[in-house]
Parts: structure tokens; sequence; C-alpha cells
């Protein structure tokens, strides 16, 4: 079946401890993306990535980090979280870029104490 | 800056009946491309209709269709014979060439609730 997976899909963490949020795609993709959704303020995207070793910063990349390493996988990295970094995080991926159908994970909920 | 306008944050509609979810956008390329998602309460995001600036005719998908003024920078979605299945938030999305490279804009969204 063809999909986005993210793990995890929730995670309660504390301030400063670093994470990392994996996004995988079989689609064999080459456009991938990482959003987060907050109340009142709809979708923000906060990097994404054009092709292997590709990543540009969209929107709000500020505390964030992102690799591509390999085509399927897109992890998001939160080195020092801070509580305003809760929010719901989607990954998704479409064939070559933003013009093209996206396809989203089924979102990671991040409580940040 | 480009931006997206929703400036419906709750709407209802009755089944079977039609309803129009209202979004605005200001960016001053001339190429682009336009989105509806949906997110139904599963989260899930899903696209509903796509529209490409350069198009003249409005997009259509089933009972989902769009009214695209491009002049006015206005992206209407149409819903008809709503179904309770259509109960979701729909979020309006901008996505512009750029030197920035593909950032893709969303609205704030608009929920949508449907009653039988």
């Amino acid at each position: 079946e063809a999909q986005v997976t993210q793990n995890p899909r929730y995670l309660i963490t504390v301030t400063g401890k670093k994470l990392t949020v994996t996004c995988s795609q079989n689609m064999n993709h080459e456009y991938m993306s990482w959003y987060r959704q907050d109340p009142g303020l709809g979708l923000r995207q906060i990097y994404y990535s054009m092709n292997v070793e590709v990543t540009d910063k969209g929107d709000v990349p500020e505390g964030y980090k992102v690799s591509r390493k390999e085509k399927r996988n897109f992890p998001l990295i939160l080195e020092s979280p801070s509580p305003n970094q809760t929010s719901l995080y989607f990954c998704a991926s479409s064939i070559q870029g933003a013009t093209d159908t996206q396809y989203f994970g089924p979102g990671t909920r991040l409580t940040v104490l | 800056a480009q931006t997206v306008t929703q400036s419906q944050p709750e709407m209802s509609v009755q089944e079977a009946e039609t309803v129009t979810l209202s979004c605005t956008y200001d960016t001053s390329e001339s190429d682009y491309y336009l989105f509806w998602y949906k997110q139904p309460p599963s989260r899930q995001m899903i696209l509903v209709i796509r529209q490409e600036a350069y198009k003249q005719q409005n997009a259509t998908e089933n009972r989902f269709s769009v009214n695209f003024q491009k002049a006015a920078k206005s992206f209407s979605l149409k819903i008809s014979d709503s179904q309770l299945g259509d109960a979701a938030m729909y979020f309006c999305a901008l996505h512009s060439f750029n030197q920035a490279g593909t950032a893709l804009i969303f609205g704030k969204g608009t929920t949508l609730s449907v009653s039988s």
C-alpha cells in the first residue's frame, strides 16, 4: 500500500531533550516536506526537500533540523525542544514538487513540557 | 509576501444541499497553483481539488468544483449534494514558483459541519 508513515504518533517530552520524528514514504517520491499545524494558524511549512541531499527552509524553520540521506526518509529533528514547539506535525511527499498532489502522513502530536 | 485567507472559520450545511467555502489569496507571481485539502476528524490530509492558474476552466472533481477568479484572486470551493462524510476542516493552499523555492502556503482553515 502506498503510504507515508510517521513515528511516533504521539510524544510527550520535556524542554531540551533532543528528539527525532521519523517520516518514510514508499512511493519513490522526490519531494518531501514537513508542516506543523496549530489552532487558528493552519498548516505552516517547516522544511522541504526536492531530492536526496537537497533541503530548504519553509516558513518556520527555527528550532528544527532535517536530513535527506535516502529518498524514502526525511526525519525531523528537534535538538532542544521548547514548549512553543508543541504542535501537530505532518510529513508529506509528492512525485516532484509542491504542485503535485501531496500525500500526507497520519500526523505526530508532540507535547513539550 | 504570499498570503491565503479563509474568512469563514466555520460553515454548516444540510445533507444534499450545496455549500461554498471562500478563499482569497495574494501573490505577485503569474504562474501558480491553488489547492483545496480536506482534513476529516481522522486528521488525515487529503487533496480535494487542484487548479493551475494559467487554466481558465474551473477544476471539477465529482461533487467538488471551484470558482477561480484570477483577477479578483479568489478561489472558492463548492460542494454539491453534501454528504455526512464531507464534514471536515478544509484548507485552501497556494503554491507559486518564486526565488525562495517551492513553499506551499495554507490558509487557516474552515470547519464544515454537515447535518442530516
